[in-house]
């Protein structure tokens, strides 16, 4: 499809498991970013990678929380010994190199953990 | 850092009417502001976006927004609601923009009532 996709749809897992998340963005977008909404909140900003690299991680909360982009296109966002407080919606996005500031959304991964 | 504040957590509004979602930002040398909307079940899509010009910035669905530094102000405005705008509503800022995580605002829930 043209848009940004996101797999799966919805997870649920027990504490202490480990979680994977994909994003596969709109064909050409350099930048992609990763963030999280909690109920009734705004996305919080995770990480955001600009081609392979991670540009700015800051936003993730600890080092069970990890995300990769290897080849500069599909990211896979990895949370290990899941937490109750993880359960959240976690949104992928991605944009083009210029200065217009829109991100594109997918339509997010409802994390639930048990 | 930048932050985002949207004052109403939820706003109804009779169909027809017209309507105003607030939003303030913390102050900075440049700032780059965005409207973003989430209908049920769907990801975050662009409404609007102010980056430099004119302060008064339309968008789509009949929405405008008005910059305001004096007040550090970028309230969302339409004339005219319908049933179909009943969605959360986010703000957010940028100080760079292109390819830099937006900060968002924790949304307004917008409920229209026929």
């Amino acid at each position: 499809g043209a848009g940004v996709s996101q797999t799966p749809s919805n997870k649920v897992t027990e504490k202490g498991k480990y979680v994977e998340l994909r994003c596969d963005p709109i064909s050409g977008h350099t930048a992609l970013y990763w963030y999280r909404q909690s109920l009734g909140q705004g996305p919080e900003f995770l990480i955001y990678f600009q081609g392979t690299g991670a540009a700015d991680d800051s936003g993730l909360p600890n080092d069970r929380f990890f995300a990769v982009r290897p080849e500069g296109s599909v990211s896979t966002l990895k949370i290990q010994r899941t937490e109750r407080g993880d359960s959240a919606v976690y949104l992928c996005a991605s944009s083009l190199f210029t200065s217009s500031g829109e991100l594109f959304f997918g339509e997010g991964s409802r994390l639930t953990v048990l | 850092a930048q932050s985002v504040t949207q004052l109403d957590s939820q706003v109804p509004v009779f169909e027809e009417a017209p309507v105003e979602l607030r939003c303030n930002y913390s102050s900075s040398v440049s700032v780059y502001l965005f409207w973003y909307v989430q209908y049920p079940n769907q990801g975050l899509q662009l409404l609007l976006k102010y980056l430099s010009g004119s302060t008064l910035v339309k968008g789509i669905n009949g929405f405008e927004a008005e910059f305001n530094k004096s007040q550090t102000s970028f309230h969302l405005r339409k004339p005219s609601v319908h049933i179909s705008d009943t969605a959360e509503y986010f703000c957010a800022v940028s100080d760079r923009p292109g390819n830099t995580p937006l900060v968002f605002g924790k949304g307004t829930r917008l409920s229209v009532i026929a």
